[in-house]
This record gives structure tokens, C-alpha cells and sequence, in this order.
């Protein structure tokens, strides 16, 4: 069985620009969660998305939403983008919301100039 | 407010010897605690969980202790591998509070010395 893939893997980006990020989740999982990884702060929750409708949200701005798709296939979309927006994103899924074990991608490393 | 902490960003231990990490955690509403292991370049792994109805899990090498009463977990690892060098985050999760998603800590590097 396939992993978690996420697209791109990394991505140089300007000030202001805005970024989309991708995530294929396990064949069969319908639940994806997005993270933002950086040195100070660790793995910080973004959202989840489960059959297509947001279930939870961490604390970021506006600037950063989702989508999930019919195939659970998600997006993540930065607009505006800021320095400190330069991280780790990282995707994962799980079969069911409020899972357990959550399997993991590679991560997307945005790097904002 | 870090709800997950993990007080060492990282640790150094002699392989063949136990490694312990700790984490502390503030919420009391947190019922279901879990470790992960990031290896460089790769997403975090699930290592072990333990809910807050036991207070120790053991899977092989790996231990986890929770002590609900000092809100504090611990990860041992015995013996200690080189294949154990990583970086390990702690997690927590409230599921009966309707909120569960999943909280991390900042993550405690570890590494084994040959």
C-alpha cells in the first residue's frame, strides 16, 4: 500500500506570494490533518479535513486555509506569504477522524525569500 | 501556551544504555497520549501510545510511563540502538472533550553514541 505522498517537496517562494501545497493520503484513509514543523516552535496543527468538511483548526490566521476533496486527496493554500511562514508542512491521514495513529508524508519545506 | 512540553531539545545516551524522554503536559482534559519518531528528511512515525486509563505500555524495546497525577509521560528506550537516533516528539490528545485533534510537543532529538 502506498504511503502519504505530498507535493511539491520543496518550494522557494517571495513575500506576498501565495503557495498551494498537496496531499495524497493512504488509499482508504479519509482523513487528513496538515502540520507546520519549524525549529522553535515543532509540529503545530493546521487543520483536518475529513470527507470533505473541516473538523478541527489550530490557531493560525486566516491567511492559511484547506480543502479536501471527494478522493481525500487534500490541498493547503498560504496566501500572502511571510518569512516566518519558511517551514516544514507537513501532511497526514488516518482512516477515521480522531484517530490514533496517524501516518505521516515527507513533507512539503517551504522556504519564503 | 505549550500544552505539550518537552523541557530537552536534545539528549545524548551510549548505545546499550537506556534512554529515557520525558514530556509534560498542562491540560488535564488529555486522555490519550502518543510518541512519534522523525528521522531527517522523512515524516514523524507512530512508536507507541498510551491511554490515561493505564500507566505504563511496553512494546519491545520501548516503554511509555504516565504518571496522570504529575500530568508527566516518559519514552524508555532499553537497550539503545544507533538506529535510535532521531528526533522523538510527544502527543497528546483529548478525545472525550470533542476536541482531538492532535497537540505535539517541541520534539527532543536524540542521539546514541557509539
Amino acid at each position: 500500500k502506498a504511503g502519504v505522498t505530498q507535493t511539491p517537496r520543496y518550494l522557494i517562494k517571495t513575500r506576498g506570494q501565495q503557495v498551494t501545497l498537496s496531499c495524497s493520503p493512504i488509499s482508504g484513509h479519509r482523513s487528513v490533518s496538515w502540520y507546520q514543523q519549524t525549529p522553535g516552535q515543532g509540529l503545530q496543527f493546521l487543520f483536518e479535513y475529513f470527507s470533505e468538511t473541516q473538523r478541527n483548526k489550530g490557531n493560525f490566521p486566516g491567511r492559511f486555509s484547506g480543502r479536501q476533496f471527494s478522493n481525500s486527496r487534500s490541498e493547503m493554500n498560504v496566501s500572502t506569504l511571510e518569512l516566518g511562514d519558511s517551514a516544514l508542512y507537513l501532511c497526514a491521514s488516518s482512516y477515521m477522524t480522531g484517530s490514533d495513529e496517524q501516518f505521516f508524508g515527507p513533507g512539503t519545506r517551504l522556504t519564503v525569500l | 501556551d505549550q500544552q505539550v512540553k518537552q523541557n530537552s531539545p536534545s539528549l545524548s545516551v551510549q548505545e546499550g544504555r537506556i534512554s529515557i524522554l520525558n514530556c509534560d503536559y498542562t491540560n488535564s482534559m488529555f486522555d490519550y497520549f502518543l510518541w512519534y519518531k522523525k528521522y531527517p528528511a522523512e515524516g514523524p512515525t507512530f512508536l507507541i501510545s498510551i491511554s490515561s486509563i493505564k500507566d505504563k505500555n511496553e512494546d519491545g524495546r520501548f516503554t511509555v510511563f504516565l504518571n496522570k497525577s504529575a500530568k508527566h509521560l516518559s519514552l524508555h528506550i532499553v537497550p539503545s540502538q544507533p538506529g535510535d537516533s532521531a528526533v522523538y516528539f510527544c502527543a497528546a490528545r483529548a478525545p472525550l472533550s470533542g476536541d482531538d485533534k492532535i497537540i505535539f510537543g517541541k520534539g527532543t532529538r536524540l542521539h546514541i553514541l557509539p
